[in-house]
């Protein structure tokens, strides 16, 4: 059966280091997302993407945000200058129509 | 604003003992409500999409329903395997889903 996949599954990084998390969406699908778990808080949404361009961004998707899908399956979050608050789970999710299959994530440490 | 809310927190069975999780959510654009299964520290599984009221979904000991500001996701019998986080979640006009903090369930054998 069909997965997303993402890479690394636990990243550690200085504070004010770059991130790119990486996810490989299920092959047939056209929108694409990523959302974000604090530990012990709900699943958030940060953005969506279609047709090689941002559909949607939260507040929480400022400038340091940035994401790609620099070829056919690859779906990037990039995060240019990490804070401590950025500690989370981050989920890739992918869709065809409604439904949202989810990665296993990326847990992302911020020291 | 957008709210999904669940209950209880946190619930704890006997095997076999059936029960009840609620997720209530304001109308607003409604486009599906949406249970999800959530091991701890793995992604959200998807379970169930629901669109109107009325509307019930199964699969294995759960059933989903949802009325016009609930859902109910009912676990018949359950079994220790069922123990997991399950996340109730809307999807808003702009097709972004909305989640609630979750029910955590143990089944105690």
């Amino acid at each position: 059966e069909p997965e997303v996949t993402q890479t690394p599954s636990h990243q550690v990084t200085q504070m004010g280091q770059e991130v790119i998390l990486r996810c490989v969406p299920i092959s047939n699908h056209l929108y694409f997302y990523w959302y974000r778990q604090i530990l012990g808080q709900k699943v958030e949404f940060l953005v969506s993407f279609y047709n090689n361009e941002i559909s949607e961004k939260s507040e929480i998707f400022d400038d340091q945000f940035s994401v790609e899908r620099p070829d056919g399956s690859n779906f990037t979050l990039k995060i240019r200058s990490t804070k401590l608050e950025d500690s989370a789970m981050y989920f890739c999710a992918s869709a065809t129509g409604v439904e949202q299959y989810f990665g296993p994530g990326t847990r992302l440490t911020v020291t | 604003e957008d709210q999904v809310t669940q209950s209880p927190e946190a619930l704890r069975l006997q095997e076999g003992e059936s029960s009840s999780l609620n997720c209530s959510y304001t109308v607003s654009g409604l486009r599906g409500l949406f249970w999800y299964r959530q091991d701890p520290g793995k992604g959200p599984e998807f379970l169930f999409t629901l669109y109107s009221a009325g509307e019930e979904k199964e699969k294995e000991r759960l059933k989903a329903t949802l009325t016009k500001k609930e859902s109910f996701l009912h676990i018949t019998a359950p079994k220790p395997e069922d123990s997991a986080t399950y996340l109730c979640a809307r999807m808003d006009s702009s097709y972004k889903l909305i989640f609630g903090s979750g029910t955590r369930l143990l089944v105690r054998p």
